[in-house]
């Protein structure tokens, strides 16, 4: 596709609840970072696929979150058990080749646990 | 963990003058980039400056990066009501195994 395609783009959701968000990547690229934004904060890294190489997961906050990436190419960020401060924008980004070089970002999915 | 800091948090200027946001890091980099944000949604990239670079140019944009300082800013010149956006660096660590954004400086231009 032209950029990097997020949905649902808002998401409001029980406390309790799972959600899934997905993000699919401009073709061709191998690297993809999900990122969370609270308001008027800055941005966390959560996680990171570089190709075929086991997922940098080092940002991931609890085990409630988890993502996978499948045939290298679209990605799904899974939350269980929805809390409210779990509500934030969630950023996904891909770049053409490793982390560190220019990330295309996505439109984002606003996340509200009511 | 946090490793670029922009400061200041909060810019508000007039069309025509310049802004200049300035970005604070901790460790060693590979390169440093610039992205903007409106509205709070997706980011856009601006500017990639390496770390063996001092300045760079892309348009109305000029960065300047000081690796013996760890410290780097953005201009804008002849700012316009278009720009008012959030500016954020991001570091690229030199193992290339990290890409840490900062909070963000809100800039705010005023017709």
């Amino acid at each position: 596709g032209a950029g990097v395609s997020q949905s649902p783009s808002n998401k409001v959701t029980e406390k309790g609840k799972d959600v899934e968000l997905r993000c699919d990547p401009i073709s061709g690229h191998t690297a993809l970072y999900w990122y969370r934004q609270s308001l008027g904060q800055g941005l966390e890294f959560l996680i990171y696929f570089q190709g075929n190489s086991a997922p940098d997961k080092s940002g991931l906050p609890s085990d409630r979150f988890s993502a996978e990436r499948t045939g290298g190419s679209v990605s799904t960020l899974t939350i269980q058990r929805t809390q409210q401060e779990d509500s934030a924008v969630y950023l996904c980004a891909s770049s053409p080749q490793f982390r560190g070089t220019e990330a295309f970002f996505g439109q984002g999915t606003r996340l509200t646990v009511v | 963990s946090q490793q670029g800091e922009e400061d200041p948090q909060a810019l508000s200027i007039q069309e025509g003058e310049n802004a200049t946001m300035n970005c604070s890091y901790k460790t060693s980099i590979n390169n440093l980039q610039w992205y903007r944000q409106n509205s709070g949604r997706g980011l856009v990239h601006l500017i990639l400056i390496r770390s063996n670079e001092r300045e760079k140019h892309s348009g109305r944009l000029r960065v300047t990066l000081d690796t013996s300082k760890k410290s780097s800013s953005l201009l804008i010149t002849a700012s316009r009501a278009a720009d008012t956006a959030s500016y954020f660096c991001a570091t690229a660590d030199s193992g290339y195994s990290t890409l840490t954004f900062g909070k963000g400086t809100m800039l705010l231009v005023s017709p």
